[in-house]
């Protein structure tokens, strides 16, 4: 079975850190470009950042409202993605989810895949 | 960073009942468009694709059509599982971004 499972999520004090980790499955993880989203409570879903395969470098995008402060990062080793967040704002209350999306030396080569397998999420919640 | 537009807000509809949710995207973005469908407490679903294929597993009441900047998802005879949020995305150009969300209820 397909599947994508995130971890590290918590309570945190404003200003602090956290580290967010996926795991994925049933896929061949390297292949994949993979993002991170996030809902906060009550709002609709928010793209937050990308990593691209190892085809593309691992280059990475970022959302405007996390960049300097988030750090997205993968070890295909492991299959894993991780989201090392710092200097955490009140506004970054929301659940994480991991995302698989494109595949492919060119994404498009790959949209039969973009942000088809979703993870269950992991609640941040920052506050003091 | 483009903007994603989307209407209705809510709607209330019964069973049976076609339904059509609207996207409209500044500036365009060509076929970079994907919709989404998320229940109470769960992870967004994927739905459709590049506009208009459908996601493996859905059913084929479910449709998506337009193009450049208009984009629909149309839901034919609705069915009370299909009582949910609706997203659409745009992955033109970063950051991506998606609409605000069609909130569909029982009527």
């Amino acid at each position: 079975e397909v599947q994508v499972v995130e971890s590290g999520g918590g309570l945190v004090q404003p200003g602090g850190s956290l580290r967010l980790s996926c795991a994925g499955s049933g896929f061949t993880f390297s292949d994949h470009y993979m993002d991170w989203v996030r809902q906060a409570p009550g709002k609709g879903p928010e793209w937050v950042s990308r990593s691209r395969n190892k085809a593309n470098g691992y280059t990475t995008e970022y959302a405007p409202s996390v960049k300097g402060r988030f750090t997205i990062s993968r070890d295909d080793s492991k299959d894993s993605l991780y989201l090392q967040m710092n200097s955490l704002k009140t506004e970054d209350t929301a659940v994480y989810y991991c995302v698989r999306s494109c595949s492919g030396t060119s994404c498009s080569d790959g949209y039969y895949y973009y942000m088809d397998v979703w993870g269950k999420g992991t609640t941040v919640t920052v506050s003091s | 960073d483009i903007q994603m537009t989307q209407s209705p807000s809510a709607m209330s509809a019964s069973v049976g009942d076609r339904v059509t949710i609207t996207c409209r995207a500044s500036p365009g973005i060509n076929n970079h468009l994907v919709w989404f469908q998320q229940k109470p407490g769960e992870a967004p679903k994927r739905l459709i694709y590049t506009i208009s294929s459908l996601q493996t597993g859905v059913p084929s009441r479910f449709s998506g059509s337009g193009s450049g900047t208009e984009f629909t998802l149309t839901i034919n005879s609705l069915q009370p599982e299909d009582f949910a949020t609706y997203y659409c995305l745009q992955h033109s150009s970063y950051p991506l971004t998606f609409g605000g969300g069609t909130k569909v209820e029982i009527k």
